[in-house]
C-alpha cells in the first residue's frame, strides 16, 4: 500500500526566515510527485509535479525537490501570503490501474 | 475556463436523507476524482473516472456511496443515507492526464 508522511506537524516562520516541509514515501511505481497549496474554505491548488529522482522545480520563493524516498518544499525568505496548508501526493501504477495518495498536509504560518 | 465547478458549496441534512453532490469538470480533461477531506483523516480519494468510466471505486467507504458520470461534463456522487460520521468536505478534481489535478471549491457537508 503507497504511504506519504509529511512533516513537520506545523510550521511556524518569521517573515524571511527560510524553512522545508518534508514529504516521505513508499509506493511501487511511483508515476509522480505532486505539491499541492490549500487556502482556508478552497480546494487544493497544484503547484510542482516531480517524476524522477534529482529533479528540482521552482515558482517565486518554492523550490521542490526529489530524491528515491523523499520530497522536500523550501521556502525561502516566506512572507505571509505563503501562509498555507501544502499537500504532497504521489502517483502509482499497480494492479492495472493508477492511485494517487496524498499526504495529511502541514501547515505554514508565516508570522509579519 | 471556469474552472471545476461544484454544487452546491454547503450542505446540511438530517440523518438518513439522501444527498447529492455535483461536479462539472474542466471541460476536455478526461479524469475527474471525488475525495473527502477530513481534519483525522485528511484527503481521501473515493473514486475516479476516466473518459466517464469508473476505474477504481476502492476508497468509496460503503454501498450508501455511490458516484456517476453519464458524460464528460457532469458527475454526481450520492449518499443514501446519510449518517453523521458522512460529515466532511467533498472534493472534485479534473485531470487531463490523471496527473496533475485540478480541484474544485468542495461541498461542505453537515449531517446532523
Amino acid at each position: 500500500e503507497d504511504q506519504v508522511t509529511q512533516s513537520p506537524e506545523a510550521l511556524r516562520l518569521q517573515e524571511g526566515e527560510s524553512s522545508s516541509l518534508n514529504c516521505s514515501y513508499t509506493v511501487s511505481g511511483l508515476r509522480g510527485l505532486f505539491w499541492y497549496r490549500q487556502d482556508p474554505g478552497k480546494g487544493p491548488e497544484f503547484l510542482f509535479t516531480l517524476y524522477s529522482a534529482g529533479e528540482e522545480k521552482e515558482k517565486e520563493r518554492l523550490k521542490a525537490t526529489l530524491t528515491k524516498k523523499e520530497s522536500f518544499l523550501h521556502i525561502t525568505a516566506p512572507k505571509p501570503e505563503d501562509s498555507a496548508t501544502y499537500l504532497c501526493a504521489v502517483r502509482s501504477h499497480s494492479g492495472g490501474y493508477q492511485k494517487v495518495t496524498f499526504g495529511i498536509g502541514r501547515k505554514l504560518q508565516v508570522i509579519p | 475556463d471556469a474552472g471545476v465547478i461544484q454544487s452546491p458549496r454547503h450542505e446540511v441534512t438530517e440523518m438518513g436523507q439522501e444527498v447529492t453532490l455535483r461536479c462539472k469538470p474542466i471541460s476536455g480533461h478526461d479524469y475527474l476524482f471525488w475525495y473527502r477531506q477530513t481534519m483525522m483523516r485528511g484527503l481521501e480519494l473515493l473514486i475516479y473516472f476516466n473518459n466517464n468510466v469508473p476505474i477504481d471505486d476502492s476508497g468509496m467507504p460503503e454501498d450508501r456511496f455511490s458516484a456517476k458520470m453519464p458524460n464528460a461534463s457532469f458527475s454526481t456522487l450520492k449518499i443514501q443515507p446519510s449518517e453523521p460520521r458522512d460529515s466532511a468536505v467533498y472534493f472534485c478534481a479534473s485531470s487531463p492526464d490523471g496527473g496533475t489535478q485540478y480541484f474544485g471549491p468542495g461541498t461542505r457537508l453537515t449531517v446532523l
